[in-house]
């Protein structure tokens, strides 16, 4: 149980153009899912917290408007890198949460050219 | 004061010992606690949670947790090359769902 997808698992496209990444918990509804970044060899780095049904939160310096969260049913949560610029190639990770437990997805990860 | 802090190694173990692996934390009102494992490349992957002081044992894994002094341990018993990844401590702040993360202990396992 608590497997939690995302798709695709890789992407590149080029600087100025926008990319949808899903995460979807695949045996159990998610009330709440979290997107994270991470650079390579550092840790991971809370972008949002999505709310299935009412806005997402940001943490503080992450642009809500370059980094759309949609959350739209209990198991389906989007992020969309909106204008991509090389500096937000990263590897992007989503988890959806039992209680206190966080599942996290396999991952993103996304080169802009 | 990080909230989560724990050694960043690398920390090196020959095939089949114990490895132990050390995360302190800052609120003393955090209650839950867990340990992710993360291979190069990888996502993050749960592998012990604990919400109570002592011991906790799953297979090769024990965690163990002293709320008294603010840490929260891993233990692996006869340890494999396999083993070999990032170990992630993380904790839930206050009564907040989300978690924080210490920056890591980089595990090598040497056959």
């Amino acid at each position: 149980g608590a497997v939690v997808s995302q798709h695709p698992s890789w992407v590149i496209c080029k600087s100025g153009t926008s990319v949808k990444i899903e995460c979807r918990s695949l045996d159990f509804q998610a009330t709440t899912m979290f997107w994270y970044r991470q650079f390579p060899k550092q840790s991971l780095m809370l972008m949002a917290t999505s709310n299935e049904g009412s806005k997402a939160t940001y943490e503080q310096g992450v642009e809500k408007d370059k980094f759309l969260i949609n959350h739209a049913s209990l198991t389906l949560s989007t992020l969309t890198v909106t204008s991509a610029h090389p500096e937000d190639s990263s590897f992007y990770i989503c988890s959806a949460t039992i209680a206190y437990e966080q599942y996290f997805g396999p991952g993103t990860r996304l080169t802009v050219t | 004061q990080k909230e989560v802090e724990q050694n960043s190694g690398p920390l090196s173990v020959p095939e089949g010992a114990i490895a132990s692996l050390n995360c302190t934390y800052s609120d003393r009102g955090s209650q839950s606690f867990f340990w992710y494992r993360q291979y190069s490349g990888k996502s993050p992957e749960l592998i012990m949670f604990i919400y109570s002081n002592g011991d906790k044992e799953d297979g090769r894994f024990t965690a163990q947790l002293n709320k008294a002094s603010q840490y929260v341990s891993l233990l692996i018993r006869d340890s494999q090359p396999s083993d070999s990844a990032t170990y992630l401590c993380a904790v839930n702040i206050g009564s907040a769902r989300q978690l924080t993360f210490g920056s890591g202990t980089q595990l090598t396992v040497l056959p």
